[in-house]
């Protein structure tokens, strides 16, 4: 089946630095990846819509200049969490679908701390 | 009122037990829609994936699309301890579209 990898799966960090958090359609291409937040007990949140070679399609709310995304290739989507402050610690998910239509496939999500 | 309404639970049953989680939906341009289960601290695995009406069977699990109702099922028969999570269904209008999810039912599968 279509794998969805995400790396790192845990990020502990002090408050200012900038984490890169990348997510990899392993055997599939995926010209449309998607980035999400959770937060405990709730559910998915959708952050942003990440699109191979053009500008990545953010959610109202989200602050693109804090949240930049990168899709620079057909299997590698990236998210940066620049000068982070402890409000941004959560779980962080990626996914892709695996065509037109197709569902979507989940990464193992990253676990942010900000201290 | 939220596109996707889904019960939070929690819902506790014996091993063995057949579970129903439901959701209903609003937008009728919905037509794709998808179970998925989370475990803590991981990212959801995809369940059974549905294209418009109709029933699909893979294993344990079934799931249910009514369009005319808006409202869709999934059945777990001979629940296990192992089964023990959240479950999360999404749906979309196709293409490359975003996934709207529900809120997420928690189950406990106690022995």
């Amino acid at each position: 089946g279509a794998v969805v990898s995400q790396h790192p799966s845990r990020v502990i960090c002090k408050s200012g630095t900038s984490v890169k958090i990348e997510c990899r359609s392993l055997d599939f291409q995926a010209t449309t990846m998607f980035w999400y937040r959770q937060f405990p007990k709730q559910s998915l949140m959708l952050m942003a819509t990440s699109n191979e070679g053009s500008k990545a399609t953010y959610e109202q709310g989200v602050e693109k200049d804090k949240f930049l995304i990168n899709h620079a290739s057909l299997t590698l989507s990236t998210l940066t969490v620049t000068s982070a402050h402890p409000e941004d610690s959560s779980f962080y998910i990626c996914s892709a679908p695996d065509g037109e239509g197709r569902p979507q496939h989940f990464g193992d999500g990253t676990r942010l701390s900000i201290l | 009122q939220k596109e996707v309404e889904q019960d939070p639970g929690p819902l506790s049953v014996p091993e063995g037990a057949i579970v129903s989680l439901n959701c209903t939906y609003s937008n009728s341009a919905f037509q794709y829609f998808m179970w998925y289960r989370q475990y803590s601290r991981k990212g959801p695995e995809l369940l059974m994936y549905t294209y418009s009406s109709g029933n699909k069977e893979d294993g344990r699990f079934t799931a249910q699309v009514d369009k005319s109702s808006k409202y869709i099922s999934l059945f777990i028969r001979d629940s296990q301890p192992s089964d023990s999570a959240t479950y999360l269904c999404a749906m979309s209008s196709g293409g490359y579209n975003k996934l709207i999810f529900g809120a997420g039912t928690r189950l406990a599968v106690h022995p």
